[in-house]
C-alpha cells in the first residue's frame, strides 16, 4: 500500500460525457501531480500542486481538463465533453516539498471512453 | 525543453545476465535523475535517485546506476538478474523531477 490512493480504479465513458477522478495522497505531502500514460509510454506529465496553488500545467491539459486541490488535500482530476482520445492511465503522485524523487505513486486510473 | 530517453524499449535476459539499461537526459540547469519501476499490476516505484554527489548511486534490490556528466548519461545496471525483475523500468529528470523516458518493458526468462 504506497498511501496514495485513487478513485475510481476503472472508469468507461461514452464520449462527450463528463468524468471526474480523485486523488488522495499521503497526508503530510505537499506536492501532488497528475500524470498521464498510454499503452507503450512513460508518463506524460500533466499538472501539479503545492499545496491548494496549481503550479504548473502541460500543454497536453487542453481547456477540456481541469485539476483541484481546494484544501490543499486530497484533489480531483475532470475531463469535459470525453473523447476517444482521452483514453489512458491517469496516475496521481505525491511528495514532500522540494522533493520529487521520493514521489509516491497511487494505482492510477483506467479511463476508457467508448 | 528538457527531455530524458530510453534506448531499449524491450529487452529479454536469461536469469543472471547482467542488466544495463540505457537513458540520456538532456536539460540544463540542476540534474535531478531517478529510475522507477513498474511490476506487473502495480503502481510505479522508486528504484534509486540522484541529485549531487557520489556519481554512482545504489537503489533498492541490487540496481545500481551511474551519473556520466559528460554523456548526459544515467544508465541502470544490475549485475545479475532474476526472474521476478521482469517488469517496465522508467528514467526520469529534470528540475521538478517531471519528465520520463518512454520505458523499457524488460524479460527475464528462467
Amino acid at each position: 500500500d504506497t498511501g496514495v490512493s485513487q478513485d475510481p480504479r476503472h472508469k468507461i465513458t461514452k464520449r462527450g460525457q463528463n468524468v471526474t477522478f480523485r486523488c488522495d495522497p499521503i497526508s503530510e505531502h505537499n506536492r501532488l501531480y497528475w500524470y498521464r500514460q498510454t499503452l507503450g509510454q512513460g508518463p506524460e506529465f500533466l499538472t501539479y500542486f503545492q499545496n491548494e496553488a496549481q503550479l504548473e500545467k502541460s500543454r497536453l491539459l487542453s481547456d477540456r481538463f481541469s485539476a483541484e486541490r481546494p484544501k490543499g488535500s486530497f484533489s480531483t482530476l475532470e475531463i469535459q465533453r470525453t473523447e476517444q482520445g482521452d483514453s489512458a492511465m491517469y496516475l496521481c503522485a505525491s511528495s514532500l516539498l522540494g522533493s520529487f524523487t521520493e514521489a509516491f505513486f497511487g494505482q492510477g486510473t483506467r479511463l476508457t471512453v467508448v | 525543453a528538457q527531455s530524458v530517453s530510453q534506448h531499449n524499449h524491450h529487452v529479454i535476459l536469461s536469469e543472471a545476465a547482467s542488466l544495463e539499461l540505457g537513458c540520456n537526459y538532456s536539460y540544463g540547469g540542476t540534474v535531478n535523475l531517478f529510475w522507477y519501476v513498474q511490476y506487473p499490476g502495480q503502481h510505479l516505484q522508486l528504484l534509486l535517485k540522484y541529485f549531487s554527489g557520489d556519481p554512482l548511486v545504489k537503489g533498492i534490490k541490487g540496481f545500481e546506476a551511474e551519473f556520466i556528466k559528460s554523456k548526459f548519461s544515467f544508465n541502470l545496471r544490475k549485475p545479475s538478474v532474476q526472474w521476478s525483475d521482469t517488469a517496465e523500468y522508467f528514467c526520469g529528470g529534470g528540475a521538478d523531477g517531471l519528465t520520463f523516458g518512454k520505458g523499457t518493458h524488460l524479460i527475464i526468462q528462467p
